[in-house]
This record gives C-alpha cells, sequence and structure tokens, in this order.
C-alpha cells in the first residue's frame, strides 16, 4: 500500500543553524511533492510544489529536493528562526486518478530556540 | 478575499447529534475537500467534490456525507455524532491545473474543533 512517512520526533535546533526535514515515500510514483506549513490551531498552508524532472526548488530561504531513485524529498531551512517553528507536512497526489487528490504524512514538528 | 472559511470554529456535541460544517470558498475553485486531523494520524480525507453538485469518498468516510450544491459551498454532515468522531476538520479547496505550476495545491480553513461526549 502506499506510504508517506515523516519523522515524528520533534526537530529541534538553534537559531541561525539549517533545519532538514525528510519525508520517505513507497509504492508512489508521483509527477510531484508538495510541502506544506501548519501552525497551532490552523489550517495547513501551501510552500512548495517541486516536479519529478526537478531535482532542486528554492524559495527564499527554503530548499527542497526530489530524488524519485531514492523515493524521497528534503525539506531544507537556512538560517532557521524562531519564527520558524511550526509542523511541516509533505503531500502526495495519487498514481492515478484525480490529480488534485493529495495524501498528506503526519509533519514534523520544528522547534527553533535562540 | 477571505479565501476558504469554516463554520463553526468550535462546538460540542452529545452522542447521537447531528450537526453540519458548513464550508466555503470565494477563490472559484472546483475541487473541494473534507479532512480530519487527529493526533499522530496526520490529515485523513473524508469526503471531496470535483466540481457543483459532484462529491466521492475519500479514505475515511464512514458517519459523514456532505453535499455541494453550489460551487462555493461544501457541506459535511454527521447524523449521528459518535465520540469516535471528536476531531479537528479542516476544509480545502483547489484550482482545477492541468499540470500548471500550481498542480494540486490546497488551500485550507481555519479548521472546526468538534468534540462529542
Amino acid at each position: 500500500s502506499q506510504k508517506i512517512e515523516q519523522n515524528s520526533e520533534a526537530l529541534n535546533i538553534q537559531e541561525g543553524k539549517t533545519a532538514t526535514l525528510t519525508c520517505n515515500y513507497t509504492n508512489y510514483s508521483p509527477a510531484y511533492l508538495q510541502w506544506y506549513r501548519q501552525d497551532p490551531g490552523r489550517g495547513p498552508v501551501f510552500l512548495l510544489l517541486i516536479r519529478e524532472n526537478e531535482k532542486e526548488k528554492r524559495k527564499e530561504r527554503l530548499k527542497v529536493t526530489f530524488d524519485t531513485t531514492l523515493k524521497q524529498s528534503l525539506f531544507h531551512i537556512t538560517a532557521s528562526q524562531p519564527a520558524d517553528s511550526a509542523t511541516y507536512l509533505c503531500a502526495l497526489p495519487p498514481n492515478t486518478g484525480t490529480a488534485s487528490k493529495l495524501t498528506f504524512g503526519t509533519g514534523t514538528r520544528l522547534q527553533v530556540t535562540l | 478575499n477571505a479565501g476558504v472559511t469554516q463554520t463553526p470554529k468550535f462546538r460540542v456535541l452529545k452522542t447521537g447529534q447531528s450537526m453540519t460544517l458548513l464550508c466555503a470558498q470565494d477563490m472559484n475553485h472546483e475541487y473541494m475537500y473534507w479532512y480530519r486531523q487527529d493526533p499522530g494520524m496526520g490529515l485523513r480525507l473524508i469526503h471531496y467534490s470535483v466540481g457543483e453538485g459532484t462529491t466521492a469518498k475519500g479514505e475515511v468516510p464512514d458517519g459523514y456525507n456532505v453535499s455541494r450544491l453550489k460551487k462555493q459551498n461544501f457541506l459535511l454532515g454527521l447524523e449521528s455524532a459518535a465520540p469516535s468522531q471528536t476531531s479537528v476538520y479542516f476544509c480545502a479547496s483547489s484550482p482545477v491545473s492541468g499540470g500548471g505550476p500550481g498542480a494540486g495545491t490546497q488551500y485550507f480553513g481555519p479548521g472546526t474543533r468538534l468534540l462529542v461526549l
């Protein structure tokens, strides 16, 4: 069956360091992968989309890589700030059917401390 | 634009009671979704709609019904609430992107926290 795995343990890092979050998947052949941010008590917010033919995507301090051979995406936040503290979710479309239907990972909570 | 809004924000129900959660979007999106989010389980799709007048089952549809009578609204109904339906419910919408830059991007509402006693 299709499965998305994100580290359920919180990631604690110091301000200014680079945070790296991992999303692994099995039994998927995704055309793209998305990352969302979720703050406590709020709905997820879209951050980045990376397509299967793209190795890397950047947006300001965010960088996403996508390795379809390893079936893994890495999400990096450089020069992290306390305001980056949140839960980060990866999401994949189904192999077939409605392209806009996504399956979400359980998310990894990031805590950036001073 | 308000984006995606959800009503109510919080509700307490007794077992067996019914209620309807309302989701509205002003972005003219074709697709709309209802999720529930529970600790350790992540977001799970309940039902979704690919257009006005259409609905389809998601991963966990049992105990819920939906309707999409107007393009901008997507209603989630609980006919007979159970404690297992205690959760946070999120509505989302998505445009038909045709594989373009925004492919499959979903826009979420603020959530409805439901407690069933």
